[in-house]
């Protein structure tokens, strides 16, 4: 695998509360992409990070990568009922290798 | 902007018949991507063309499967000898010229093989 979770993860939080998603890769990558998968639909970008970059952040989303460790993370902060979905990192430049995904219910 | 259009979104066959799945990338875009969801494999690349020529189909089954992209405003997935372990969402995506590395997914396909 491409990645070293192999399993979908499942995370439960309550609404206000900041959380951490996190993926390791195993080969060499220049871009780590993190989308949202809402039930029904197909994923969407929400950010992403390229290997010159340590941090990036849009609005509540904040993206890390450590190409030393070969790993991203991804934090909501205050997060919110909306925020619920499922989150997948993603690498590659065309040919995606995607996360096993982290399941993310936020709770009011 | 549409976004990319899958149809159908949903599919019902019969072991051993033939499916089809559409998909219109947005429009402009120079790139066309498929990939299939499943809960035990997760999202899989099959395969990927550029400017309407196909690239890279490594990750599509051998036998049985074949993608097409006829002109630049849609692309199709043929499953032939449908199989329920066929059975998915076929997700679509396509990227822009100038930002070849960002792809947009459209809503998929969920396939069911009976």
């Amino acid at each position: 695998s491409q990645w070293g979770e192999e399993n979908l993860q499942a995370l439960s939080i309550q609404e206000g509360e900041d959380v951490t998603m996190n993926c390791s890769y195993k080969t060499y990558t220049t871009v780590v992409h993190w989308y949202r998968q809402d039930s029904g639909r197909g994923p969407a970008l929400i950010i992403l990070i390229r290997s010159n970059e340590r941090e990036k952040r849009s609005g509540r989303l904040r993206a890390t990568l450590d190409t030393s460790s070969q790993s991203s993370s991804l934090s909501i902060t205050a997060a919110q009922c909306e925020d619920t979905a499922v989150y997948f990192c993603a690498t590659g430049n065309y040919k995606y290798v995607f996360g096993a995904g982290t399941r993310l219910k936020v709770i009011a | 902007n549409a976004g990319v259009i899958q149809t159908p979104r949903h599919k019902v066959t019969g072991k051993g018949q033939e499916a089809t799945l559409w998909c219109e990338p947005i429009s402009g875009h120079s790139a066309v991507f498929w990939y299939r969801q499943t809960i035990v494999q997760g999202l899989e690349f099959l395969t990927y063309f550029r400017n309407q020529a196909p690239i890279d189909d490594s990750g599509m089954p051998k036998e049985r499967f074949s993608a097409q992209m006829p002109n630049q405003s849609h692309s199709t997935l043929k499953i032939q000898s449908t199989q329920p372990q066929d059975s998915a969402v076929y997700l679509c995506a396509s990227s822009p010229q100038e930002n070849q590395d960002t792809q947009y997914f459209g809503p998929g396909t969920r396939l069911l093989v009976l």
